[in-house]
């Protein structure tokens, strides 16, 4: 079984460019979340979806960060234009919640390890 | 802000050594989970434990929850070294919510 795939795996850019990351759920899962982990901050949720619907992008740190999940098996994740405090590792996550189940594992990608000079 | 506070920061045991790892949170949940995370990789779950349960067991790991003192614990018993990782303990108020992570305990175990 493929988990989630995430691409790049490293990405080095400059300050004001424009930074795209990708993000393939596992096939079948209707929730997928974007994480940010930093040492300063630790792990810390951007914006999650639920059947392709955002449903809280509470964590996106400002107007230069925008997601979206254009159909079930891929999201993105964009920077535009990024700055050096955007370097951190982003984790994109996915999840099946069935219906009247209150459980669900999140199972996260490899990360992004993104840095901006 | 964080929910979960992990306890202690970082462990360092011998190989066949129990490990036990603390995680307090502030509000009311649904789920608790702990991941672990190898040095430069992403997350893996480890195990689920539901707010109406109060122990679970999966192999080497054993998780306790006590929704009174809003804390839980993880205990790993004949420790590996290739249970050298970070452990995360992480809170949801509801299925398909986000989950809400602690700082995270470095374990170290040495052969």
């Amino acid at each position: 079984d493929a988990g989630v795939i995430q691409s790049p795996r490293h990405e080095v850019t400059e300050m004001g460019q424009e930074v795209t990351l990708r993000c393939k759920p596992i096939s079948g899962h209707n929730s997928l979340f974007w994480y940010r982990q930093t040492m300063m901050r630790g792990l810390e949720l951007l914006i999650y979806f639920n059947n392709n619907v955002p449903i809280d992008d509470s964590g996106m740190p400002e107007d230069r960060f925008s997601a979206k999940m254009p159909n079930a098996s891929f999201s993105t994740l964009k920077i535009q234009p990024s700055e050096p405090r955007d370097s951190a590792v982003y984790f994109c996550a996915s999840s099946l919640v069935a219906s009247g189940d209150n459980t669900d594992t999140q199972y996260f990608g490899p990360g992004t390890r993104l840095t901006v000079l | 802000s964080q929910q979960g506070e992990e306890d202690p920061q970082a462990l360092s045991i011998q190989e066949g050594e129990n490990a036990t790892m603390n995680c307090s949170y502030k509000t009311s949940i649904n789920n608790l989970q702990w991941y672990r995370q190898n040095s430069g990789r992403g997350l893996v779950h480890l195990i689920l434990i539901r707010s109406n349960e109060r122990e679970k067991h999966s192999g080497r790991l054993r998780v306790t929850l006590d929704t009174s003192k809003k804390s839980s614990s993880l205990l790993i018993t004949a420790s590996r070294a290739a249970d050298t990782a970070s452990y995360f303990c992480a809170t949801d108020a509801q299925a398909g919510t986000a989950l809400i992570f602690g700082k995270g305990t470095t374990l170290s175990v040495s052969s």
